[in-house]
């Protein structure tokens, strides 16, 4: 069964490093999202992207982030200057249509 | 901002009984998903309803969007130990690409004894 992979599975970073996220969407999904669970809370919508551009993002999505599709394939959510509050799962999720979001299995980013 | 409101916060529930958790929004939205998590994964969805009034089955799992559009039910039947796991109900304002990110409720962790 297809399915979005997330790359790595846990990240550890130094506060003010710029981390990369990486995801590989279901292939056919032509919609891309980041969402962000910090421990113990809900899950919570960052972007998303589509054709090739952000077409919405929430108040969390600031100047430190940004998205990209660099080739096909994979869309990656950058930090630039990470900060302790930012440490959570970081989870990207891909859909056909605008509904049936599937989502990857996070990667667990540690600001330290 | 939008709210969804889970409840119970959690059960703990006994192999073979049957579990109801609701969600509650201050506003409608157009689309109700519901997703179970397992720790340290990704929510998995279980269950999509399109339209006021839907009632949709999913093998144990049903699931009910709410007449008034503001809140939806996802009851399981017949319990089972791999049933455990954190379930969100999440809400989608937009069709056709007007908006379509989700709003997460707050979760209801369901633990059960085998």
């Amino acid at each position: 069964e297809p399915e979005v992979t997330q790359t790595p599975s846990h990240q550890v970073t130094q506060m003010g490093q710029e981390v990369i996220l990486r995801c590989v969407p279901i292939s056919n999904h032509l919609y891309f999202y980041w969402y962000r669970q910090i421990l113990g809370q809900k899950v919570e919508f960052l972007v998303s992207f589509y054709n090739n551009e952000i077409s919405e993002k929430s108040e969390i999505f600031d100047d430190q982030f940004s998205v990209e599709r660099p080739d096909g394939s994979n869309f990656t959510l950058k930090i630039r200057s990470t900060k302790l509050e930012d440490s959570a799962m970081y989870f990207c999720a891909s859909s056909e249509g605008t509904v049936w979001a599937f989502f990857g299995q996070g990667t667990r980013l540690t600001v330290v | 901002g939008q709210q969804l409101n889970q409840s119970p916060q959690s059960m703990f529930i006994q192999e073979g009984e049957d579990v109801s958790m609701n969600c509650t929004s201050s506003s409608i939205f157009n689309t109700w998903l519901w997703y179970k998590q397992d720790p340290g994964e990704g929510p998995v969805l279980l269950i999509a309803l399109y339209k006021a009034g839907e009632l949709t089955s999913n093998g144990r799992l049903t699931a009910q969007f709410g007449i008034t559009r503001k809140d939806s039910f996802l009851n399981i039947s017949a319990s089972i130990p791999s049933d455990v796991g954190i379930y969100f109900c999440a809400g989608q304002l937009g069709y056709g690409g007007a908006t379509n990110k989700l709003i997460f409720g707050t979760g209801t962790l369901l633990a059960v004894q085998p």
